[in-house]
């Protein structure tokens, strides 16, 4: 099955600065990859997604970036805010699967 | 925007007891996914429901478990006799068709005892 390993597992900057959480995975068949955003006690709520036939897509201040040859995808954050402090994780799916198979999370921490 | 609805927020149960979890997801979707979440830990699939039926599993999902969507609004984990290890966070996800992205509950903290 699906292995998605994901890194850092803690991400500490400060406000302004970017972000990059990276993740990879194992299933060359994976063909959807969203990315999901869950503040402390709440539900993982979707941010961005990317198939695998686009290698970047951007939505304001977040983007996220795919290549299929390693099997990483990484997820960037700019100009930082607090309110960008939580849990992110990504997951891969695909491969005959509808199954999204989640990373362990990253918490990110923008400090003021 | 509508969104998947879960209950209880918080159920405290003694071990060996049945839970039942509910949710309501979004009204126009087909596919229906129960995860849970060990506190500090990662997401961890189910199950997935589909036309009625139960279309994937996880090892975790064994005979203690089972789904259902008793009418056209709800659907159900049953969690036959708990143990403390089935403490966790329990969420609730659906979407309209295959390629779209999950939408998540609020999830149920499930406390064993």
């Amino acid at each position: 099955g699906e292995n998605v390993e994901q890194h850092p597992s803690t991400l500490s900057v400060q406000e302004g600065d970017s972000a990059v959480i990276k993740c990879t995975y194992s299933d060359s068949a994976s063909n959807y990859f969203p990315w999901y955003k869950q503040e402390l006690g709440k539900r993982p709520q979707l941010i961005i997604d990317i198939r695998s036939n686009v290698g970047e897509k951007k939505d304001q201040r977040i983007a996220v970036t795919l290549n299929k040859t390693a099997k990483h995808f990484s997820l960037h954050i700019t100009e930082t805010q607090p309110e960008d402090s939580a849990v992110y994780f990504c997951a891969a799916t695909g491969g005959g699967s509808y199954i999204p198979t989640f990373g362990r999370g990253t918490s990110l921490i923008v400090h003021p | 925007e509508p969104e998947v609805t879960q209950t209880p927020s918080h159920q405290v149960t003694q071990m060996g007891q049945e839970v039942i979890l509910r949710c309501v997801p979004i009204s126009n979707h087909l596919y229906f996914y129960w995860y849970r979440q060990i506190l500090g830990q990662k997401v961890e699939f189910l199950v997935s429901f589909y036309n009625n039926e139960i279309s994937e599993k996880s090892e975790i999902f064994d005979d203690q478990f089972s789904v259902e969507r008793p009418d056209g609004s709800n659907f159900t984990l049953k969690i036959r006799s708990t143990k403390l290890e089935d403490s966790a966070m329990y969420f609730c996800a659906s979407r309209p068709g295959t390629g779209s992205p999950q939408y998540f509950g609020p999830g149920t903290r499930l406390t064993v005892t």
